[in-house]
């Protein structure tokens, strides 16, 4: 199984501000078959961005993803303030399909 | 539009069944890979099972295996978790969520989430 570590756990920011995500796996991700997610309170995940660096269809340009292997990022280039939330990385290459434990992303 | 609506959630006791269900609508149904997964209160995200998209190879959480099941009746464009043997760790929202474009993707549709409380 792959374990993917997320850090920080929790980003405390202000809107407008540049925020960098990092997701680690414990072993090389296939094919980078990563994907992030976004998650507001009391709703289901979004997909924010798949294969280590395409955007889902909608998402704003001021999220990308970047990495490769076992070291991937998700940066969003200037905070709005509805970017406000928690999110996971999630390998989808290998079964079991594991995600990782969240980044909480906080207003400051 | 394109929606995932899932169903059967509730309260129910250690050790019983629950059957949870997820319709789907406003796309092929029966040409997509279909997952479970489950987020205890205030916890992450946690992956459940996997099914193909005609049924011929379903995958399991080790955590779930031999008690939980998932299939799909492609002719009502509905996918099922039957859960066995419940324990109280298995209390969770449950979502359902579409593979954007065959095995091995990301998921690009989620359903709202059906609440699972295992208690006594």
């Amino acid at each position: 199984e792959i374990v993917l570590t997320q850090s920080p756990g929790t980003l405390s920011l202000s809107p407008g501000e540049r925020a960098t995500l990092s997701c680690r796996a414990s072993q090389g991700v296939r094919s980078s078959y990563l994907a992030w997610y976004q998650q507001k309170p009391g709703q289901a995940p979004r997909l924010l961005i798949y294969g280590a660096s395409s955007r889902a269809t909608g998402i704003p340009d001021r999220f990308s993803g970047s990495g490769s292997g076992t070291d991937f990022t998700l940066t969003i280039s200037r905070l709005e303030p509805e970017d406000f939330a928690v999110y996971y990385c999630q390998q989808y290459g290998s079964s079991p399909y594991t995600f990782g434990q969240g980044t909480k992303l906080e207003i400051k | 539009q394109v929606q995932l609506v899932e169903s059967g959630g509730g309260v129910v006791q250690p050790g019983r069944s629950l059957r949870l269900s997820c319709t789907a609508s406003g796309f092929t149904f029966t040409t997509y890979g279909m997952h479970w997964v489950r987020q205890a209160p205030g916890k992450g995200l946690e992956w459940v099972a996997v099914i193909w998209y005609d049924g011929s190879n379903k995958y399991y959480a080790e955590s779930v295996q031999g008690r939980f099941t998932i299939s799909r009746d492609n002719s009502h464009n509905t996918l099922y978790l039957q859960m066995s043997s419940l324990r109280a760790e298995d209390t969770a929202v449950y979502y359902c969520a579409r593979e954007k474009n065959g095995i091995w993707s990301p998921f690009d549709i989620w359903g709202q989430g059906t609440m699972v409380t295992v208690s006594s």
